[in-house]
């Protein structure tokens, strides 16, 4: 099946410093997702990207869509403790829905202060 | 307020028992899903569901079971043959844009 791969799987930073999370699948995307997860809690959706090249900003986060469709990056500028938890990208593919989205495993951010 | 509820929050689960988790959504969503996810693990797909009375095996089905008699409702249901099932259970429905909603989850302990 399609896979999405997502690295670091773990970043340590300390409080203050950027953190950047990176996805790429071998095929094109129809569009990618992002989520976040706070510890001991679920998934929650933070953004979709769905044009090439497509950048969007939302307060400290910056979200990129790759050219080809294929690859997607989430970077926090200036992180704070709000900020821990493991973010997940989605994936979904042209022609596919079916089975939902594509997880990748996701990042931990781990801050420390 | 719409959602996702799911519940038990926790569970345990004696060795050759099953055990059933309940996920309701008022969302008015058609397809819904069952995840799982272990420690510091992402998440797998057990079985989702695009209308009712149909549903389908996702990557790791075996050792669950699915119903889904009612659009609102997509119980999983963990059976004795699931070997280790500790872990922590996410439904999910798939709303406008293809944005997922997950519930707030299930962690299903053995003991």
């Amino acid at each position: 099946g399609q896979q999405v791969m997502q690295i670091p799987q773990y970043q340590h930073v300390q409080e203050g410093e950027d953190f950047t999370t990176y996805c790429n699948s071998s095929t094109t995307l129809s569009n990618i997702q992002w989520y976040k997860q706070r510890p001991g809690g679920h998934p929650v959706f933070l953004i979709q990207l769905v044009k090439s090249g497509e950048v969007k900003k939302q307060k400290r986060l910056t979200f990129q869509f790759g050219e080809a469709k294929k690859n997607s990056s989430l970077h926090i500028t200036a992180t704070q403790t709000t900020d821990v938890g493991t973010y997940f990208c989605a994936g979904l593919y042209s022609g596919g829905g079916a089975d939902g989205l594509t997880f990748g495993k996701g990042t931990h951010l781990i801050i420390q202060p | 307020d719409g959602g996702i509820t799911q519940s038990p929050k926790y569970l345990f689960r004696k060795e050759g028992q099953n055990v059933t988790l309940s996920c309701e959504q008022n969302l008015n969503h058609d397809a819904m899903y069952w995840y799982r996810q272990d420690p510091g693990q992402g998440l797998r797909l057990i079985y989702y569901s695009q209308i009712v009375n149909d549903f389908q095996k996702g990557d790791i089905a075996e050792g669950y079971s699915v119903s889904r008699e009612k659009k609102e409702s997509f119980p999983l249901t963990v059976t004795s043959a699931q070997k280790n099932p500790t872990a922590f259970y996410l439904c999910a429905s798939l709303g406008p844009g293809n944005t997922i909603y997950f519930g707030e989850g299930s962690w299903l302990t053995v003991v």
